[in-house]
């Protein structure tokens, strides 16, 4: 069984601050990472993905990778309350298969 | 921009009925997904497909669930007959190499 899990939450920041979220899987064959955005009632839209350990850097967002640990994280700099949403981690296997997490519920008060 | 569609957004069936779930994935992708989310819950892989042939499917997708691709352009799910739980959110997704793309859903309601 290929697990993705997640701290469900809810995690709940000021505008302004950072927001940290993270995510550990099972599979160590897995290949790539992602992170999706999911406003309720929606579908999920892609924020970020990161294949390689270490850091990876896009206007506010930070994903952190490490495979020795089996974890990958997303920050959220400056968190906006456009940005209250349930955040999906979600790994692929060698196949391109895609496994997500039960996603953490962000809540950004002004 | 090129995007996955799904048709329809709602569906109500009466349970015991078969309902297919269509998706149109983005034309030069060659994988295929369908997800479900029962409401509140998480996003549940169910089946994948590439090169015209399920790659890996879930313990979800039972003798119920059946996908097509009967055209080159459309991605089909089929539930032979429907149970109160299969009511739920169904998403199609995509992808080339990278990144999957997902459509807007269809809600599936089973009463």
């Amino acid at each position: 069984q290929k697990e993705v899990e997640q701290n469900s939450g809810p995690l709940s920041v000021p505008e302004g601050a950072i927001a940290s979220l993270n995510c550990t899987y099972s599979d160590r064959g897995s290949q790539s990472f992602f992170w999706y955005r999911q406003y309720s009632g929606k579908s999920p839209e892609l924020i970020m993905f990161i294949y390689s350990n270490g850091d990876k850097e896009d206007g506010r967002f930070t994903a952190q990778l490490n495979k020795a640990s089996q974890y990958v994280s997303l920050l959220i700099r400056d968190s906006q309350p456009s940005d209250s949403a349930t955040y999906l981690c979600a790994v692929t296997d060698n196949n391109n298969d895609m496994r997500f997490g039960a996603g953490t519920r962000l809540t950004v008060k002004p | 921009e090129p995007e996955v569609t799904q048709t329809p957004s709602h569906q109500v069936t009466q349970m015991g009925q078969e309902v297919i779930l269509r998706c149109v994935p983005i034309s030069n992708h060659l994988y295929f997904y369908w997800y479900r989310q029962i409401l509140g819950q998480k996003v549940e892989f169910l089946v994948s497909f590439y090169n015209n042939e399920i790659s890996e499917k879930s313990e979800i997708f039972d003798d119920q669930f059946s996908v097509e691709r009967p055209d080159g352009s459309n991605f089909t799910l089929k539930i032979r007959s429907t149970k109160l739980e299969d009511s739920a959110m169904y998403f199609c997704a995509s992808n080339r190499v990278t990144e999957a793309f997902f459509g807007q859903g269809t809600r599936l309601t089973v009463v």
